[in-house]
């Protein structure tokens, strides 16, 4: 079945230690999506892609960082993780740019930072 | 800018019953979607059901139904014969076209629902 798969789905990493999210799509959808989901909150948009053009949103940290080497891999960099950006983290397709597309979720990465 | 509220964190339904959500939003914006997606424990977020806000009838998709009231910038969800399997985070979503850039979706802060047998 086409799908958005995230690895790995749970990640446990060190105060300031590199740590690297990825996320990987069947669909061959042009747009990618990443969020950030802290306990009890909203889903929040840090970044996307729409092909190869990344998109960063304004109140992201530069903390976090992306890329996109094929349509099909996304990555999720966070270079200095700290004990706030222990989250759940989402990676999103969809097929277009227009606000009718849906979005297609992966099951999340769970990043804990002790 | 573009707020969506979800009022009620926990919701409880009995197994067969009928149980809705409620979401407002606010937007200055006439061309804009909203969405009602479905995230179950460990898996991942599904769309439920979508809402385009030119049109005037309200979404149908089988047991999921919506009240979309313009207006009043409302949009609650209306889930009939409840099943087990329906146990899940409630997630209300806005986005609206950028004119050719890439549309966001915004989130309430979701309605855990569960359903009691």
């Amino acid at each position: 079945d086409a799908m958005v798969i995230q690895n790995p789905r749970y990640q446990v990493t060190q105060f300031g230690k590199p740590v690297t999210l990825s996320c990987s799509q069947t669909l061959n959808h042009n747009v990618m999506y990443w969020y950030q989901q802290k306990s009890s909150q909203a889903p929040k948009l840090l970044f996307h892609y729409y092909d190869k053009d990344f998109n960063n949103e304004a109140d992201t940290p530069d903390n976090f960082q992306s890329r996109r080497p094929n349509t099909s891999f996304c990555f999720l960099d966070i270079r200095s993780p700290g004990l706030g950006d222990a989250a759940m983290y989402l990676c999103a397709t969809s097929k277009g740019q227009g606000a009718y597309n849906e979005q297609f979720f992966g099951p999340g990465t769970r990043l804990t930072v002790l | 800018a573009q707020t969506v509220t979800q009022s009620q964190p926990e919701m409880s339904v009995q197994e067969a019953e009928t149980v809705t959500l409620s979401c407002t939003y606010d937007t200055s914006e006439s061309d804009y979607y909203l969405f009602w997606y479905k995230q179950p424990p460990s898996r991942q977020m599904i769309l439920v059901i979508r809402q385009e806000a030119y049109k005037q009838q309200n979404a149908t998709e089988n047991r999921f139904s919506v009240n979309f009231q313009k207006a009043a910038k409302s949009f609650s969800l209306k889930i009939s014969d409840s099943q087990l399997g329906d146990a899940a985070m409630y997630f209300c979503a806005y986005t609206r076209n950028y004119g050719g850039a890439t549309n966001k979706l915004i989130f309430g802060t979701g309605t855990l629902l569960a359903v009691q047998p």
